[in-house]
């Protein structure tokens, strides 16, 4: 495979569930990061991680838990989440600049759709 | 705070109808602006980066420019497969490696 993966596609969760959302990039990218994307709103950063670390957590509320065990894996851990948390959340990758190359060119994957009930 | 609008919400072109679609912006020392399209139920794809006013991109029937407030997205004798939301953001000096702000984007819609 190549480019930026994410799994599910599509996800149905209740309130009171407990699930995760992958994320795979297979371009060797040092940099990672997770927005969210709603109807007629902006793409919101979530979280960015350099070299396994997290350096941006753009208040974010607990009920979404990011995990990078690797700098080609991220997860996005979901739990009591509420309905206005619907929306599309996508992966992105980079290059990060103390490795060379350029942060604003960010490779993205489809996305998940996420619905809460 | 960094802030970029992007104009009109949605255009609705004729197939080979010209037009341009806009980006203002307000930022404390730009690193870069940078375009992306979008397709229905797919991630945003990068197109272009533009780092100084007065660069221009090009790529098909795209092409970009930048001003000290504003970018142009003008989009020559458009296709249908041209139909897309265009995506703008900028980057800040000031955010160090914190990547983008995004605007809300145009849909564009191009009608064979």
């Amino acid at each position: 495979e190549t480019g930026v993966t994410q799994t599910p596609r599509h996800l149905v969760m209740g309130m009171t569930n407990k699930k995760s959302l992958k994320c795979e990039q297979h371009l060797g990218h040092n940099a990672m990061y997770w927005y969210k994307q709603s109807a007629k709103k902006p793409l919101e950063l979530m979280f960015v991680y350099n070299f396994k670390e997290q350096t941006e957590n753009n208040s974010v509320p607990s009920r979404f838990s990011p995990e990078c065990p690797n700098s080609s894996h991220l997860f996005l851990h979901l739990h009591t989440l509420q309905p206005e948390d619907s929306a599309l959340y996508l992966c992105a990758s980079s290059q990060n600049p103390l490795a060379g190359g350029i942060t604003g060119e960010l490779f993205f994957g489809e996305g998940s759709r996420l619905t809460v009930l | 705070e960094d802030q970029v609008t992007q104009s009109p919400e949605a255009l609705r072109l004729q197939e080979g109808e010209s037009s341009s679609l806009n980006c203002s912006y307000t930022v404390s020392g730009l690193r870069g602006l940078f375009w992306y399209r979008q397709d229905p139920g797919k991630g945003p794809e990068f197109l272009f980066t533009l780092y100084s006013a007065g660069e221009e991109k090009e790529k098909e029937r795209l092409k970009a420019t930048l001003t000290k407030k504003e970018s142009f997205l003008h989009i020559t004798a458009p296709k249908p497969e041209d139909s897309a939301t265009y995506l703008c953001a900028v980057q800040a000096f000031s955010s160090g490696n914190t990547p983008l702000v995004f605007g809300k984007g145009t849909r564009l819609s191009v009608i064979a």
